[in-house]
C-alpha cells in the first residue's frame, strides 16, 4: 500500500503571504488529487495532476507534479483567510482505493 | 452542479446497535466508496464498489460492515453491533474514470456517527 507524506503538518501565516505545501511518496503516482477539507465537511476536489512535470493553476493556487511523479506541490499566492483548511493529497490505484495523506492544516490570519 | 448527498448528517446510537448510513452518488458515476475519518485523524479508505459488488476493501472493513446498492440511486453502509471506536465521520464518494486509469473522486458532506 502506497503511503503519502505531507509537509508541513501545520502552517500558520498572515494574509497576503505566499506558501507551498508538499506531498511525497516512495512510489510513483498514477495520478494525484489535491483536496481541501473544512471542519465537519467532506473533502472538496481541487485538481487532478497526471503527467510528470505538469503544472495546473486554479486562481491563486498552483499545483505542480514532479517529473518523476513521486511528489507534488501546492503553492498559494497572496493567501486569504478563506484559504484556511486542511489540504489533502490522494492517490488512487486504478480508481479502486484512494490513499490519502495526513494533510497540511493551513491557517491564514487576517 | 451534481453532488453526492448523505443522510443523516448526524447519527447517535447506543453501543451494540446497528446503523445504516445512506448516500446518493452522482448519477452517472460508476464507482462508489466509503471512507471514515476519526476526529483529528486522516481520511481512511473502507471499501470501493463497482458493478454491484465490492471491488476492494481495507482491513478496517471487517464482518461488522456491509455495503449495498439497493436500487439505482442509493448506496448504503451498514455497521452492525456498533462500538465506541466506530464514532467518526463517514464519507461517501463516487467517481468515474477520466481516461485510462485516472479517476476523480467527489465526496459527500459526511455523516457524523456518535456511538454512546
Amino acid at each position: 500500500t502506497q503511503l503519502l507524506e505531507q509537509s508541513p503538518q501545520f502552517l500558520s501565516i498572515q494574509e497576503g503571504e505566499n506558501l507551498t505545501v508538499y506531498c511525497n511518496s516512495s512510489s510513483v503516482f498514477s495520478s494525484l488529487q489535491w483536496y481541501r477539507q473544512e471542519p465537519g465537511e467532506g473533502p472538496v476536489l481541487l485538481v487532478t495532476v497526471v503527467t510528470g512535470g505538469e503544472v495546473k493553476k486554479l486562481k491563486r493556487l498552483t499545483f505542480q507534479f514532479g517529473d518523476a511523479r513521486k511528489d507534488s506541490s501546492l503553492h498559494i499566492t497572496a493567501a486569504q483567510p478563506g484559504d484556511t483548511g486542511l489540504y489533502l493529497c490522494a492517490e488512487s490505484s486504478y480508481g479502486q482505493n484512494f490513499v490519502f495523506g495526513p494533510g497540511t492544516r493551513l491557517s491564514v490570519l487576517p | 452542479e451534481p453532488e453526492v448527498t448523505q443522510t443523516p448528517s448526524h447519527q447517535v446510537t447506543q453501543m451494540g446497535q446497528e446503523v445504516i448510513l445512506r448516500c446518493v452518488p452522482i448519477s452517472n458515476h460508476l464507482y462508489f466508496y466509503w471512507y471514515r475519518q476519526i476526529l483529528g485523524q486522516k481520511v481512511e479508505f473502507l471499501v470501493s464498489f463497482y458493478n454491484n459488488e465490492i471491488s476492494e476493501k481495507s482491513e478496517i472493513f471487517d464482518d461488522q460492515f456491509s455495503v449495498e446498492r439497493p436500487d439505482g440511486s442509493n448506496f448504503t453502509l451498514k455497521i452492525r453491533s456498533t462500538k465506541l471506536e466506530d464514532s467518526a465521520m463517514y464519507f461517501c464518494a463516487s467517481s468515474e474514470p477520466l481516461w485510462g486509469t485516472n479517476y476523480e473522486q467527489y465526496f459527500g458532506p459526511g455523516t457524523r456517527l456518535t456511538v454512546t
